[in-house]
């Protein structure tokens, strides 16, 4: 059964520092996404890597996809306060997305 | 327009009643999925739609029992509830199945239905 593993679940931070999020997942799977959740809210899409190698880069976030290691990492750089909130990770198989545990980013001013 | 929408938002109800979740999406979307996030943020799914057929039926109680009239509508009924259903319900749609091996096929997330049972 595919898992999927974040860590940190908690990462608190200081604006201006970087800092790097880790999704290991347990069997293949060619196609990773990142979602964003705010507290009370619902979801957002934030990046999808379909292949070995992807790198996707939206401001200060960028993802990028390791399918050989089933790695996935999600780095900040800078940190501003507008970052704090949830971040998962997802995986696609068997006609569903299987998602992290999640990582709570506080980033501190 | 909202693409993704749920109602109720809010739900706070006793034991042992029983209590429906609407769920419709407007973007043309073949899949719908309910999700289950527990007081932790476990994301957990339960249930996915294809075309108002059942793919997925993730070993829910079967006090749940979901129903998909149409493509653009997939809802929620649970019976009996109990103090371990409380949670948030998210419900999702995407344009094909979860694992199908054409393009991004991105979920699409509604606002969620906090559910609480006293």
């Amino acid at each position: 059964e595919l898992k999927v593993e974040q860590n940190p679940l908690f990462l608190s931070m200081q604006e201006g520092k970087n800092y790097t999020i880790y999704c290991n997942y347990s069997t293949t799977s060619d196609r990773l996404y990142w979602y964003r959740q705010d507290p009370g809210k619902s979801l957002e899409s934030l990046f999808v890597l379909l292949s070995n190698g992807a790198v996707k880069q939206e401001g200060r976030l960028m993802a990028s996809l390791d399918t050989k290691a089933r790695l996935s990492t999600l780095h900040i750089t800078a940190a501003v306060h507008d970052l704090s909130a949830t971040y998962f990770c997802a995986v696609g198989g068997s006609n569903k997305l299987i998602f992290g545990t999640g990582t709570l980013l506080a980033v501190q001013p | 327009d909202t693409a993704v929408s749920q109602t109720p938002k809010y739900l706070v109800t006793q034991m042992g009643n029983d209590k429906s979740i609407k769920c419709e999406q407007n973007l043309g979307h073949d899949t719908m999925y309910w999700y289950k996030q527990d007081s932790k943020k476990f994301l957990k799914i339960m249930f996915s739609y294809n075309n108002k057929e059942l793919i997925i039926n993730e070993t829910v109680p079967n006090r749940f029992s979901p129903k998909s009239p149409d493509k653009a509508h997939l809802n929620l009924h649970i019976n009996s509830l109990e103090l371990g259903d409380s949670a948030v319900y998210f419900c999702a749609s995407s344009p094909l199945l979860a694992g199908a091996v054409s393009g991004a096929n991105v979920l699409t997330f509604g606002a969620g239905s906090r559910l609480t049972v006293l």
